[in-house]
């Protein structure tokens, strides 16, 4: 039974336009979301979070979005780079106190076509 | 500083076989997560370490799988009996008190 659910295996997307990710999850209880981009041979690297006090994260070309009540979470890279070609991992966790663990979904193969 | 090392980075090894997988969390972090990926899933949690609490071992696919964490720092990952289904990069990440987690870059088993 997956909790955090990435639908799209693979997205292909042209050089300088907007990349979008999307994530849906079933456990209302998470209340913290996290994005891992992750090159072959290397392990995954934190990229961006939100908490679920918010609607809206931005860190230069990369914003996520939490709609809570669709349970529901995208990432958006704009505009798209070469070097964005990697797995993309969204990932949720529950818990104030921090110490839960945290749950990923299977990962999306972001393309960035020249 | 240096950050999250796995050793080796590649294991082969044959059916039957047991092998250990080591982690060298960053220094000062008191939680350590082991996880694996097979060939087109995502990551698998396996087993997680928070400080001198019991771990929680829920994520362990079968008792052929074991970890312990001494002295809160170094990690080791059995698997005994190895089988072809194990066959996985096995990742390790250590985080401080953020949610954020660092990963180590893994190691490759393949189970002949």
């Amino acid at each position: 039974d997956q909790q955090v659910k990435q639908n799209s295996p693979s997205l292909s997307v042209q050089e300088g336009r907007i990349s979008i990710l999307n994530c849906d999850y079933t456990n209302s209880m998470f209340d913290y979301f996290l994005w891992y981009k992750k090159y072959p041979a290397e392990g995954p690297t934190f990229l961006i979070s939100i908490s679920s006090i918010k609607d809206k994260n931005e860190d230069g070309r990369f914003t996520v979005f939490l709609n809570k009540s669709a349970k529901h979470l995208s990432l958006h890279i704009v505009p798209s780079q070469p070097g964005d070609s990697a797995v993309y991992f969204c990932a949720a966790s529950e818990g104030e106190s921090r110490d839960d663990k945290i749950i990923f979904g299977k990962g999306t193969r972001l393309h960035i076509l020249p | 500083g240096a950050g999250v090392s796995q050793s080796p980075s590649n294991k082969v090894t044959e059916k039957g076989k047991d092998v250990e997988l080591r982690c060298d969390p960053i220094s000062g972090h008191t939680a350590l997560y082991w996880y694996r990926q097979s060939l087109g899933q995502g990551l698998e949690f396996l087993i997680y370490f928070q400080g001198n609490s019991a771990p929680d071992k829920s994520g362990l696919p079968s008792d052929r799988f074991s970890a312990e964490r001494t002295g809160g720092s170094v990690s080791t990952l059995t698997i005994q009996r190895t089988q072809q289904e194990d066959s996985a990069v096995y990742l390790c990440a250590s985080r401080t008190s953020g949610y954020e987690q660092y990963f180590g870059p893994g190691t490759r088993l393949t189970v002949t």
